[in-house]
């Protein structure tokens, strides 16, 4: 089993740009959670979907941010526009059912 | 909201000393989880607890569910230089839908 594939890992931008997060979840995993980790604030839910619906949005920080979910094997994060403050490790992690949550290795996002 | 307090938030010791850390909750979960999270990557599940009083191990690491549901443990034993780490706990609570909780960290280091 490959885990829960995250990419890029690492992601440079300027403020104002748009910066798009991927992430392909453990084959047959029914939730599929997008969160952030800071130092300040630790790891942050931002979003997670069951079969592919979106269920609860309501960590998105703003309209800036938003997340989609195609198909069972792939979801975007998207950042529009970026901001410096947007700076953070992006984690996709994926479940099934009620078992415990599976993390990718992250994207580190800095927005200079 | 939820929140999940733990202790202590870092700690230094000895190797082959043993370990113990705490995690306690406003509210009560129906299911905890212990994950590590290493320098540059994503927490890994290390133990899933899904009933009050459980007591569940793997290998050196043992953990329980608190029996008021609002607590839970971990301990880990003869500890080795590759135990350092950020140790997360989270609570969970599913009814159709789940959503993850997570502490706020124990980052333990190990003095070879």
């Amino acid at each position: 089993d490959a885990g829960v594939i995250q990419s890029p890992r690492h992601e440079v931008t300027e403020m104002g740009q748009e910066v798009t997060l991927r992430c392909k979840p453990i084959s047959g995993h029914d939730y599929l959670f997008w969160y952030r980790q800071t130092m300040m604030r630790g790891l942050e839910l931002l979003i997670y979907f069951n079969n592919n619906v979106p269920i609860d949005d309501s960590g998105m920080p703003e309209d800036r941010f938003s997340a989609k979910m195609p198909n069972a094997s792939f979801s975007t994060l998207k950042i529009q526009p970026s901001e410096p403050r947007d700076s953070a490790v992006y984690f996709c992690a994926s479940s099934l059912g009620s078992g415990g949550l599976y993390f990718g290795a992250g994207t580190r996002l800095s927005v200079l | 909201g939820q929140q999940l307090n733990q202790s202590p938030q870092s700690m230094f010791i000895q190797e082959g000393e043993d370990v113990s850390m705490n995690c306690t909750s406003s509210s009560i979960f129906n299911t905890w989880l212990w994950y590590k999270q290493d320098p540059g990557e994503g927490p890994v599940l290390l133990i899933a607890l899904y009933k009050a009083g459980e007591l569940t191990s793997n290998g050196r690491l043992t953990a329980q569910f608190g029996i008021t549901r609002k607590d839970s443990f971990l301990n880990i034993s003869a500890s080795i230089p590759s135990d350092v780490g950020i140790y997360f706990c989270a609570g969970m609570n599913s009814g159709g839908y789940q959503k993850v909780t997570f502490g706020t960290g124990t980052k333990l280091q190990v003095i070879p």
